[in-house]
């Protein structure tokens, strides 16, 4: 079981839109729409910032969303602020029901 | 919101059994599944394994399979991950969840001899 694959790092001014990849395989990314997307900001436990593909828990800014094409999903996060500079994971559930993580991105605000 | 409180850090010799535990306020176990997850230093973040809500199966990802064991004591809320013989490589910090949405605050296990 492989780890879902994400770019190493994105990078954005404030104000812009950036995006991060998620690239699965049937087994898990494209075979349910069970895809959530984690922040992690240094010594912290992560957070949930998406889940089910493209729904957001409670209090979690509408400036992230999330998308999903296939074998592949997306983050996208827009109207970039410095607090957004973190590392964020993808995850899914497999065919196998275990669950597997991205490699992880890590956002820098320039 | 679900609050999960792990317990402390742990200083292990190679070898050595451990026990860690992540306590629920309230039934943590009655309609989420729970699981367990590694952070290595300056790593990301591994899946280890859940149990599932319901039938309490428990699902081990393929690389900890046999690893640790996962196991809970519902009538408490408590989630126990467990080793019997630590090695160095275990040395990270353990996260608990449910359902994706609440997370313990993490366990730091440190095994060196």
């Amino acid at each position: 079981q492989s780890a879902l694959t994400q770019p190493a790092s994105v990078s954005g001014s404030p104000g812009q839109s950036i995006t991060i990849s998620c690239s699965g395989s049937s087994n898990d990314v494209g075979a349910y729409d069970y895809v959530s997307w984690y922040q992690q900001h240094p010594g912290k436990a992560p957070k949930l910032i998406i889940y089910d593909v493209n729904y957001r828990p409670s209090g979690v800014s509408n400036r992230f969303s999330g998308s999903k094409s296939g074998n592949t999903a997306s983050l996208t996060i827009s109207g970039l602020q410095p607090e957004d500079e973190a590392d964020y994971y993808c995850s899914s559930y497999t065919r196998s029901r275990t669950r597997v993580f991205g490699t992880g991105t890590e956002v820098i605000v320039l | 919101e679900v609050q999960l409180v792990q317990s402390g850090p742990e200083m292990k010799k190679p070898g050595e059994s451990l026990k860690i535990s992540c306590k629920g306020s309230g039934n943590i176990f009655a309609t989420s599944w729970i699981g367990w997850v590694r952070q290595m230093s300056g790593r990301g973040l591994d899946w280890i394994g859940f149990m599932h809500p319901g039938d309490s199966k428990i699902i081990y990802s393929p690389s900890f399979q046999g690893q640790v064991t996962i196991s809970a004591d519902r009538s408490i809320s408590i989630a126990y991950l467990q080793w019997s013989s630590l090695k160095a490589s275990d040395s990270a910090m353990y996260y608990c969840v449910r359902g994706g949405i609440d997370w313990g605050q993490g366990t730091l296990v440190t095994v060196s001899s």
